[in-house]
């Protein structure tokens, strides 16, 4: 069974920049959500991803959006980074877009804005 | 909207004491996850809580839900040095929608 697999896992860029990260979600697995996590801090939601199409979004400004593609992967993309947006990004994927049902974390992307 | 609070932020312990961390909610909650987080890793899943009062056990760890499901606790007896990280519990509010994760609490374990 394949895990979940994130892209790239460092990521240094300068604030006003574009970033796009990207994720592999787990075999079996048709729904994927993005969590962001400070240092410290627990993981925030920032939207979940079914069948394609965005299905629950956290307290984050438009300038976060995000795709699904066919076979389930996805990508988030940050527009006009601010040094806030430095943090860990968590993809998670779950068999369902239920959601109680469990998250299967990948690593990580580890952001940083200058 | 939903707060979920966890203390103690830290938990420093000697091998083999027991370790508690607590999850308190603003509101009632649907359900409840408990995940781990290595240093350097990402979270991952231990269990899930769903009925007022419910106690499951996988091995040295022991997880609660209270009986007005707005909080939980995780115990572990007898501490071993692979059990550090960081435990995040992570509710669900009864009106549907996403959970929210608490700020988690860090164990360390000395030898």
């Amino acid at each position: 069974e394949t895990g979940v697999t994130q892209s790239p896992t460092h990521l240094i860029k300068t604030r006003g920049q574009q970033v796009t990260l990207r994720c592999s979600s787990q075999s079996g697995h048709n729904t994927v959500s993005w969590y962001q996590q400070a240092l410290g801090q627990g993981p925030q939601f920032i939207f979940q991803y079914y069948r394609e199409e965005e299905n629950g979004r956290g307290n984050f400004p438009p300038r976060f959006s995000g795709l699904q593609f066919p076979n389930y992967s996805s990508e988030l993309n940050v527009n006009a980074l601010e040094l806030d947006d430095s943090a860990l990004y968590l993809c998670a994927s779950s068999r369902d877009r239920r959601y109680n049902s469990p998250l299967h974390f990948g690593n990580g992307t580890r952001l940083t804005v200058t | 909207g939903q707060q979920v609070m966890q203390i103690p932020q830290y938990q420093h312990v000697q091998e083999g004491e027991d370790f508690t961390t607590y999850c308190n909610s603003s509101t009632t909650l649907s359900n409840i996850q408990w995940y781990k987080q290595r240093p350097g890793g990402h979270p991952v899943f231990l269990i899930q809580l769903v009925k007022s009062g419910e106690v499951k056990k996988q091995k040295r760890l022991t997880f609660q839900f209270g009986e007005a499901k707005k909080n939980s606790s995780l115990h572990i007896t007898a501490t071993q040095t692979t059990d550090v990280g960081t435990y995040f519990c992570a509710g669900r509010g009864t009106n549907a929608g996403k959970s929210t994760f608490g700020d988690g609490t860090t164990l360390t374990v000395k030898p």
